[in-house]
Formats: C-alpha cells, sequence, structure tokens
C-alpha cells in the first residue's frame, strides 16, 4: 500500500526555471493539499483541493499553480522559480474526518 | 496572523519521562485537533487527535488534554523512550468541506536522552 508518493524527492533549480512536482494517492481521498515546511515555521498550506476539478488558495499561494484533473493526482506547478521558494514541500490526502496523510516530501533548492 | 502558537520550541528530557508540549488557538471554529510526529527526513505522520467535545484521549503512551474554554490542548508522552525523539506540531482544522486545511504550530523538537 504507497499512500502518498511524491517525486522527486530532491531539486535544484535555477532562478526562473519553472517544474512541477508530482503527488498521488492510492486511498480514494477526496481531499489532497499541499504544504512548504521551513525552519522555526511549522507547515503552511499552500494550495488544497476537495475534489476532482475543485482547488484553492491556502496561505501561501503565490507562485505556485494546481490542478486536480484525477481524484489520485494533485501535482504542484512553480511557474518561475525564486530562491524564497526553497523549502520542503509536503503533499497530503485526508478523510473528510480531517485524518491527514504525508507524503516523504520534496527538497526543493532554487539558486 | 499564527492561529496556532506551540511551545516550547525544544525539550530534552530524560527516559521514562514525561514530556509535555502545549498548544494555544485563535479561531473558535476548528473542531479537529491532530499531533504529528516527525522524524528527520520523513513526512509528518499523525500520532493522535482529539475532538472538542471530550477532554483527554489516550492512545498508548500518548495522550491529549483539551480545554475548550481556554483554547488551549497538550500533548503528554508517558515513559518517554530514545526512540520518541523527533519533532512534534500540533494543528488544527475544521472538518467537513475544509479538512484539507490543516494550521499548524510551529513544532517541538523533541530529544529523550538516556
Amino acid at each position: 500500500n504507497a499512500g502518498v508518493t511524491q517525486t522527486p524527492k530532491f531539486q535544484v533549480l535555477k532562478t526562473g526555471q519553472s517544474m512541477t512536482l508530482q503527488c498521488a494517492q492510492d486511498m480514494n481521498h477526496e481531499y489532497m493539499s499541499w504544504y512548504r515546511q521551513d525552519p522555526g515555521m511549522g507547515l503552511r498550506l499552500i494550495h488544497y483541493s476537495v475534489g476532482a476539478g475543485i482547488t484553492d488558495q491556502g496561505e501561501v499561494p503565490n507562485g505556485y499553480n494546481v490542478s486536480r484533473s484525477t481524484t489520485e493526482d494533485f501535482p504542484l506547478r512553480l511557474l518561475s522559480a525564486a530562491p524564497s521558494q526553497t523549502s520542503v514541500y509536503f503533499c497530503a490526502s485526508s478523510y473528510p474526518t480531517g485524518e491527514a496523510f504525508f507524503g516523504q516530501g520534496t527538497r526543493l533548492t532554487v539558486v | 496572523q499564527q492561529q496556532v502558537k506551540q511551545s516550547p520550541q525544544s525539550l530534552i528530557v530524560q527516559k521514562g519521562g514525561i514530556p509535555i508540549i502545549n498548544c494555544a488557538y485563535e479561531n473558535t471554529a476548528f473542531d479537529y485537533f491532530p499531533w504529528y510526529q516527525q522524524f528527520p527526513g520523513k513526512g509528518p505522520a499523525l500520532l493522535i487527535a482529539i475532538r472538542p467535545d471530550v477532554s483527554e484521549k489516550k492512545e498508548g503512551r500518548f495522550t491529549i488534554s483539551f480545554n475548550k474554554s481556554a483554547k488551549q490542548f497538550s500533548l503528554h508522552i508517558m515513559d518517554s523512550q530514545p526512540g520518541d525523539s523527533a519533532t512534534y506540531f500540533c494543528a488544527a482544522s475544521v472538518v467537513g468541506g475544509t479538512a484539507s486545511k490543516l494550521t499548524f504550530g510551529t513544532g517541538t523538537r523533541l530529544q529523550v536522552t538516556l
């Protein structure tokens, strides 16, 4: 049982480059979300989705896009990478009751 | 605006001790309060969670105490072990249509020494 799978695990980007962080879940959860984790700041919500075709912004959405074409996949796109987007990114999928399962994370460095 | 405040930032206890981590929230609409455990290089993993209709919940060595009137909740780890050394995050959300929207505290790094 894979749970939530994120790829890649590590990535280095140059300022201005774009990329997509992949997230897939096999638990048939309607709810999925993306967080970034920075030292001393906990995890902050970037974007979330309550089902295929439905997405909304979280606390720190600027510079990121999402789409949800299937229940299983919820990719996060960085449009034009900036050093401030250096962080560890976590994808999660959730039951309606709130219980959330996180992936292993993607460590992104923007130089 | 930080909606969930967590303390302390770090904590060192001896094996067998009872570390206590505290969180306070502001949004009275929150109705789900989970605690997550995170080891280095891994994603957060759900440890235990509570809803505001109960004041305490125990699962194994982990206990959540909840005080609705004070808008505070805490995690107690009984008989702590070196394997409990990790970072702990409290969180809060409103279940239902926004179940994905967890608001996290800033984390507590726990070290359990021999």
